[in-house]
């Protein structure tokens, strides 16, 4: 069945390392969604892209985080330089595309910076 | 005031009994909420979506709208401890040009044989 997938599913790193996670939307759907996880805030959103073209990126630290989608299959998130306080899971989301908000997540990508 | 608030939990119920889930949002525009699920260690999974005002059914589950009390609610019927797991509500917010959809902090269920 139809599935968001990620990679890497965990990643630890050092401070001040660059860290790539990747994220294949569901076939068809034109809307993809990067969350961040922790405990202390929730499920933030971090950015937003819609047939490929970032709509809202203001939920992401915009000196160290970059997001791209280099085409309709694949959605990179990447840090550089990485922190501590980066530690988090990180979740893809796809969906169908505008009205529809009914967002599908994947397994979520969990990195710790130590 | 958060965009939307849920009471932590954890709510506690015995298995079988009717769980109630509450949410509240401070966007009167917004349009469209959700209900995700999430088992601890996974990602969230949309259970529930409703647009309207009323009641929605779908199986054990019922989501509720009141778009002028600005409040949804998920009731969960015949509580199983397969349910216990944290449950995300999500709002639209009209924000920057565009909707997104802004989660709660969740409600953890813990459903007691």
């Amino acid at each position: 069945d139809a599935r968001v997938t990620q990679t890497p599913r965990h990643k630890v790193t050092e401070m001040g390392q660059e860290v790539t996670m990747r994220c294949q939307p569901i076939l068809g759907h034109n809307t993809v969604f990067w969350y961040r996880q922790t405990m202390m805030q929730g499920l933030e959103l971090l950015a937003y892209f819609r047939n490929r073209a970032p709509l809202d990126d203001s939920g992401m630290p915009k000196d160290r985080f970059s997001a791209e989608m280099p085409d309709a299959t694949l959605a990179t998130l990447k840090i550089q330089p990485s922190e501590p306080r980066d530690s988090a899971v990180y979740f893809c989301a796809s969906a169908p595309g505008n009205p529809s908000y009914e967002q599908y997540f994947g397994p979520g990508t969990r990195l710790t910076v130590t | 005031q958060k965009e939307v608030e849920q009471n932590s939990g954890p709510l506690s119920v015995p298995e079988g009994a009717i769980a109630s889930l509450n949410c509240t949002y401070s966007d009167r525009g917004s349009q469209s909420f959700f209900w995700y699920r999430q088992y601890s260690g996974k990602s969230p999974e949309l259970i529930m979506f409703i647009y309207s005002n009323g009641d929605k059914e779908d199986g054990r589950f019922t989501a509720q709208l009141n778009k002028a009390s600005q409040y949804v609610s998920l009731l969960i019927r015949d509580s199983q401890p397969s349910d216990s797991a944290t449950y995300l509500c999500a709002v639209t917010l009209f924000s920057g040009g565009y909707n997104k959809l802004i989660f709660g902090a969740g409600t953890r269920l813990a459903v007691h044989p």
